[in-house]
């Protein structure tokens, strides 16, 4: 079936350190995809909306200047945190659809990123 | 906007019993989909099951059925014959229909304890 890879799965970095998150569509093509984020023993709140080709759309509240997203192709969305401080430390997820064929396919998911700002 | 609405945050059930977790969701649409996704200690979102807004018939996935009251708004999700590994956090979650570029609006979630 479809999978979704998203790397890495865990981060831990200093204060004021950039970090890229990765995720894949492996098996289709992917012109949306979507990152959540979740603290502890929360629900998935989702952040923004990444669109090959274009500008993300961000979620009410979301820095897009904190939260870079590019989707440069129709396999790839990247999530860059830059000058991460402790309050950014979370769990990321990214998610995709297969768009070609039935309108109801279901969201993929990957298996997240657990970023740890010190 | 929508919203969904988890009002058990955790549940408890024996092995092999039947257990029903309930989900409440507003929204003007007339056309959606609903879903219940799994998450494990892993952290991994497993689709448990979905129902499209304009099917009556619930939908079932072998131990997994929904009970979709759609003038009630209400998405219930029943676990039959629980099982050690249906332990994990559940949440119900809502798209608009047509709504390909929408990502999900996920409740709060119901930690769900399963004993043995």
């Amino acid at each position: 079936g479809a999978v979704v890879s998203q790397h890495p799965s865990r981060v831990i970095c200093k204060s004021g350190t950039s970090v890229k998150i990765e995720c894949r569509s492996l098996d289709f093509q992917a012109t949306t995809m979507f990152w959540y984020r979740q603290f502890p023993k929360q629900s998935l709140m989702l952040m923004a909306t990444s669109n090959e080709g274009s500008k993300a759309t961000y979620e009410q509240g979301v820095e897009k200047d904190k939260f870079l997203i590019n989707h440069a192709s129709l396999t790839l969305s990247t999530l860059t945190v830059t000058s991460a401080h402790p309050e950014d430390s979370s769990f990321y997820i990214c998610s995709a659809r297969d768009l070609q064929g039935r309108s109801n396919q279901p969201q993929h998911f990957g298996d997240g990123t657990r970023l740890s700002i010190l | 906007a929508q919203t969904v609405t988890q009002s058990q945050p955790e549940m408890s059930v024996q092995e092999a019993e039947t257990v029903t977790l309930s989900c409440t969701y507003d929204t003007s649409e007339s056309d959606y989909y609903l879903f219940w996704y799994k998450q494990p200690p892993s952290r991994q979102m497993i689709l448990v099951i979905r129902q499209e807004a304009y099917k009556q018939q619930n939908a079932t996935e072998n131990r997994f059925s929904v009970n979709f009251q759609k003038a009630a708004k209400s998405f219930s999700l029943k676990i039959s014959d629980s099982q050690l590994g249906d332990a994990a956090m559940y949440f119900c979650a809502y798209r608009r229909w047509g709504g390909g570029a929408d990502g999900l609006t996920f409740g709060k979630g119901t930690h769900l304890i399963i004993q043995p």
